[in-house]
């Protein structure tokens, strides 16, 4: 079983539309969470990035964290042909031999068409 | 402007040869990593280094190597020991907590 699942679509959404990405992870060590957004052929970028559970919101994106389900999501809110790329989720433990290492979901490839 | 910087964007090379990617950074960040990117499949971490002249394996480091001489440069050679070395290969660095890595543009190895 991996440490992190996400489902890898693709999802194809009409513009406006609200989108809901998912992972699950199975390591309780967790606490830092990021979803970052990968268009084709570049590297991804950090889109959001939240500490333990909770919601936090930016523009049009909100990430909401449960760790008591294992579970984290991202809203896109009015969805724009420009949000088409891959989103990856990715997640650290806090210090100890981990340091640093982000675990990644495998992405979801989203479309939104006009 | 601050940011990394990766290149070549496009590599090719024949078999059995070795190859190194150039990853260099000035965002002042201790922290830098390498992963590799397959079709469909996450970011798998090859090595990171949370500091000059000390680096760990990740977990697909057979086949590779890596060196951090400069706290801005952290290059990955691809070996001929590497069984399946084609891939979009990923530099990213870090500070030292809340672990935010930033990522380079990518290198597209292609070895035929």
């Amino acid at each position: 079983q991996k440490e992190v699942e996400q489902d890898p679509g693709p999802l194809s959404v009409p513009e406006g539309a609200i989108v809901s990405l998912n992972c699950t992870y199975s390591n309780s060590a967790f606490q830092y969470f990021m979803w970052y957004r990968q268009y084709s052929r570049k590297g991804p970028e950090l889109l959001m990035y939240t500490y333990s559970s909770g919601n936090k919101e930016d523009g049009r994106f909100t990430a909401q964290v449960d760790k008591s389900s294992k579970y984290i999501s991202l809203f896109i809110r009015d969805s724009q042909p420009s949000d088409s790329a891959t989103y990856l989720c990715a997640m650290v433990a806090a210090g100890g031999t981990s340091y640093g290492k982000l675990t990644f979901g495998q992405g979801t490839i989203l479309t939104v068409h006009p | 402007d601050g940011g990394i910087t990766q290149s070549p964007k496009y590599l090719f090379r024949k078999e059995g040869q070795n190859v190194t990617l150039s990853c260099e950074q000035n965002l002042n960040h201790d922290a830098m990593y390498w992963y590799r990117q397959d079709p469909g499949q996450g970011l798998r971490l090859i090595y990171y280094s949370q500091i000059v002249n000390d680096f760990q394996k990740g977990d697909i480091a057979e086949g590779y190597s890596v060196s951090r001489e400069k706290k801005e440069s952290f290059p990955l050679t691809v070996t001929s020991a590497q069984k399946n070395p084609t891939a979009f290969y990923l530099c990213a660095s870090s500070t030292p907590g809340p672990y935010e890595q930033y990522f380079g543009p990518g290198t597209r190895l292609t070895v035929t």
